[in-house]
């Protein structure tokens, strides 16, 4: 298995949609969660960080945590065209220093 | 504030070459982050540093690459001998407090070994 698994895509919404983007991760230990947007041939933008179980809400976006079924999710709502994006889950591993695992993101597109 | 900078934004060199990517965090971040970003391989650490030292390079792929972080402002990653290979897009992190903390992205050097 995968420490970070995200389905690949692409994700097609309609504008103004909610845009759902799952994660799974393997460390049962791991306690910091990101969530991160890659336009094309830019750098990563943190988009959200999750700690505790439950949901965390901030603007249009909404990170929520699942540790027991160790599931990550952002919620995009009133999807914009400038959402268009990929999509990164980071995970920090419990080993190793606690560095940070990247799934290889979840391309979305939202259509006007 | 300036983010995390790098140099530079685009290096085009023959196999064999060497090749030494720049970066400075952000001004009172403790830690430093270098990554390499592939399509196959997607976004990988190859070292961290805190406060000027490195304290994990199990990413490193090889004994071609090595870093180094003389000062709190200034890091760089080093490729000797050069592989096509190498070809990616490498990117400088810093966070605040540590590798569980939110981290902040340079624009990154998209590197071409010919």
């Amino acid at each position: 298995q995968k420490e970070v698994e995200q389905n690949s895509g692409p994700l097609s919404v309609p504008e103004g949609a909610i845009a759902s983007l799952n994660c799974t991760y393997s460390d049962r230990g791991s306690q910091s969660f990101f969530w991160y947007r890659q336009y094309s041939g830019k750098s990563p933008e943190l988009i959200m960080f999750i700690y505790s179980n439950g949901d965390k809400e901030d603007g249009r976006f909404t990170a929520q945590l699942n540790k027991a079924s160790q599931y990550v999710s952002l919620l995009i709502r009133d999807s914009q065209p400038s959402d268009s994006a990929t999509y990164l889950c980071a995970v920090n591993r419990m080993r190793s220093q606690g560095n940070l695992i990247f799934g290889k993101g979840t391309k979305l597109s939202v259509k006007p | 504030d300036a983010g995390v900078i790098q140099s530079p934004r685009h290096e085009v060199t023959e196999m064999g070459q060497e090749v030494t990517l720049r970066c400075k965090p952000i001004s009172g971040h403790d830690y430093l982050f270098w990554y390499r970003q592939t399509m196959m391989r997607g976004l990988e650490l190859l070292i961290y540093f805190n406060n000027n030292v490195p304290i994990d390079d199990s990413g490193m792929p090889e004994d071609r690459f090595s870093a180094k972080m003389p000062n709190a402002s200034f890091s760089t990653l080093k490729i000797q001998p050069s592989e096509p290979r190498d070809s990616a897009v490498y990117f400088c992190a810093s966070s605040l407090t540590g590798p569980k903390q939110p981290q902040h992205f340079g624009d990154g050097t998209r590197l071409s070994i010919l």
